[in-house]
């Protein structure tokens, strides 16, 4: 079954206490991405990733950092969390770059995130 | 980069059509207009999209402009479980590649 699954979907931390959210896709897709939703501000995107190797900033990338080592992982690095870095976090994935006919994008189930 | 607009929220009286616009005025010739949803705080789920024709599935329809500057989806009998937040988006190709997601129609189907 072709899914895009994130860990931890739920968690609640510390401020200053580093945090890795994981994301794996079973779909050999090359673009992967991380978004953050909050109350009235829609889905906005944190990093995106066109393959191996390939990382771009999205809108909102402080206090971020991702890598992409493997095609299939897309983890999302919280160095320093901070209480307004607290949302809701979605992974996605797409065969292909955005643009390309048909490139549907999958997304996690979502993790959400506290930090106190 | 093209952006979308959409009126924040809308209702729709169960078993009737549902028509949510979207205007797109700065999409360029091979840009495609993609539909999501999102149910509660679930991911989005895909819905449709297209170029210029018009495109249907077992979901619903989008009916793109001649001029491509806007574009309607319709769930042709809305249910209950049609109701929540629908996303029309446009990627960007130039320079970055994105999905700007934006706020979204909040679609609320009442019984």
């Amino acid at each position: 079954e072709a899914q895009v699954t994130q860990n931890p979907r739920y968690l609640i931390t510390v401020t200053g206490k580093k945090l890795t959210v994981t994301c794996s896709q079973n779909m050999n897709h090359e673009y992967m991405s991380w978004y953050r939703q909050d109350p009235g501000l829609g889905l906005r995107q944190i990093y995106y990733s066109m393959n191996v190797e390939v990382t771009d900033k999205g809108d909102v990338p402080e206090g971020y950092k991702v890598s992409r080592k493997e095609k299939r992982n897309f983890p999302l690095i919280l160095e320093s969390p901070s209480p307004n870095q607290t949302s809701l976090y979605f992974c996605a994935s797409s065969l292909f770059f955005p643009g390309r006919s048909g490139n549907t994008i999958y997304f996690g189930e979502g993790s959400w995130l506290t930090v106190v | 980069d093209a952006k979308t607009t959409q009126p924040p929220s809308m209702d729709c009286a169960e078993g009737r059509a549902a028509n949510l616009p979207c205007n797109h005025s700065t999409i360029s010739g091979n840009e495609y207009v993609y539909w999501y949803r999102q149910i509660h705080s679930q991911g989005p789920q895909y819905i449709i999209h297209g170029l210029k024709n018009n495109e249907t599935n077992e979901m619903a329809s989008l009916i793109i402009t001649e001029d491509r500057k806007s574009s309607t989806l319709i769930l042709p009998h809305a249910t209950l479980r049609d109701t929540a937040v629908y996303y029309c988006i446009v990627p960007t190709t130039s320079g970055t590649y994105k999905y700007i997601f934006g706020t979204g129609t909040r679609l609320k189907v009442l019984a």
